[in-house]
Formats: structure tokens, C-alpha cells, sequence
């Protein structure tokens, strides 16, 4: 079946440091891949998408690349802020089972000043 | 637009006790999930309506867990007899298409079951 491995967290950067966060998935076909975001006390939001390999998924400064050949799909910043601490879900959607998410356990960000 | 509604947002009650939450989804989107969140898990997909029928629900504990939608708009999840593993959040998300891939869920803030 479907399923995201996601690096464990918690990651704590400083503010204007760098962040990666990776997430590889098996799945049958070709699925989307998303990243959700879940803000303290918030529900989840999505923070960007891609729908076929080598697309790359991009929103508030956050960019994410459908890889196939290493089936990842790996969150950057080129540098966070604070209000960036958050949970972030991978999250894939198979092509045969309508649009269910299937999500990785989240990797929690802390960003310190 | 109006997000997705949840209530109650927090729910105590002791093991053996029934609960119910409530989901009022984005206005015309037919498709509605519900969602289980285990703290420090991702959200595991509990049954998923298309209009006011089922798509998926093999995942769903039906001896204890049942969810409907009457008329395909709101929606409710009821626990009866509620466990100590049932505490979660409970997650009801909804979108506008059925068509597999782009599609993007809208999700509500969520209802967080404390079971004692």
C-alpha cells in the first residue's frame, strides 16, 4: 500500500538558517505529493503541492521537487522565521483511491531567535 | 469562503462513554473525510463520504465507530463505546472533485477527545 516515511523531529533552527525536511514515499503509479502544515491550535493547511515528476511545488518562501527516481519529495527554506514553527506533514494522494491523503508522521520545526 | 466546521473543539468523558462530533463542510463539496490524529502519528483516515454515500471506510472500527451524512452536506462521527485509544483529534476535511491526484482537502481545526 501507499505510505510516507518522514524524518523524525523535533528540528530547532535559529532564525535565517536553512531547513530541510525529508520525506520519501512508496506508492503504486504516479501519485500528487503534498505538504500540509499544522500551526499551534490550527488545523491543517496546504503549503504546496506537485502532481507529476520533477514538478516543483513552491509557496511562501517553501519549496518542495517531485523526485521520482528517488521517490522524495523534501521540504527547503532558504531561511525561516520564527513564525514558521509549526508541524509539517508529507502527504501523498494515490492515483487509485480517489483523493484520500495518506501522510507521514510530521516533523515538528522550532525556530529560535 | 467559510472553512470547514467542527464542534465540539474539546471533549473529555470517561472510557465506555459515547461522544459524537459534528462536521459542516465548504459549501458544494461533495466529498467529506474524517480523520483520526494520534498524538505524535499523522492523521489516518477513518471513512471517506462522496455526496451522502460511502467511498472508504476500511479503516473504520465499526463495532464502535459509525459516521453519516445525511442530505451529503453535514456530517457526524460518533464513538460509542469510547476506549482510551480513541484520544485523538478527529479531523473532518472536505473538497470540491472526485477526480484521483490534484485535488486539495480543505481541513476543519479539529475536535480533540480526552478519554479517561
Amino acid at each position: 500500500g501507499n505510505s510516507v516515511t518522514q524524518m523524525e523531529g523535533p528540528v530547532t533552527l535559529s532564525e535565517e538558517a536553512f531547513l530541510t525536511i525529508n520525506c520519501t514515499y512508496t506508492a503504486t503509479g504516479y501519485p500528487s505529493l503534498f505538504w500540509y502544515v499544522q500551526y499551534p491550535g490550527e488545523g491543517l493547511q496546504l503549503l504546496l503541492k506537485a502532481t507529476k515528476a520533477d514538478d516543483k511545488g513552491s509557496n511562501k518562501g517553501f519549496e518542495a521537487t517531485y523526485r521520482k527516481e528517488t521517490t522524495s519529495f523534501h521540504l527547503e527554506k532558504g531561511s525561516v522565521q520564527v513564525s514558521d514553527s509549526a508541524v509539517y506533514f508529507c502527504a501523498l494522494s494515490g492515483r487509485g483511491g480517489g483523493n484520500k491523503l495518506t501522510f507521514g508522521t510530521g516533523t515538528q520545526l522550532k525556530v529560535e531567535l | 469562503e467559510a472553512g470547514v466546521a467542527q464542534s465540539p473543539r474539546y471533549k473529555i468523558i470517561e472510557k465506555r462513554q459515547s461522544v459524537a462530533f459534528w462536521c459542516n463542510p465548504i459549501s458544494g463539496h461533495a466529498t467529506l473525510y474524517w480523520y483520526q490524529q494520534i498524538l505524535g502519528q499523522g492523521p489516518k483516515l477513518l471513512i471517506q463520504f462522496q455526496n451522502n454515500g460511502v467511498v472508504d471506510d476500511s479503516q473504520l472500527p465499526k463495532d464502535r465507530f459509525s459516521a453519516e451524512r445525511l442530505k451529503g452536506v453535514d456530517s457526524t462521527l460518533k464513538i460509542q463505546p469510547a476506549k482510551l485509544e480513541d484520544s485523538a483529534v478527529y479531523l473532518c476535511a472536505s473538497s470540491l472533485l472526485t477526480s484521483p491526484g490534484a485535488n486539495v482537502l480543505t481541513f476543519g481545526a479539529g475536535s480533540r477527545l480526552t478519554v479517561l
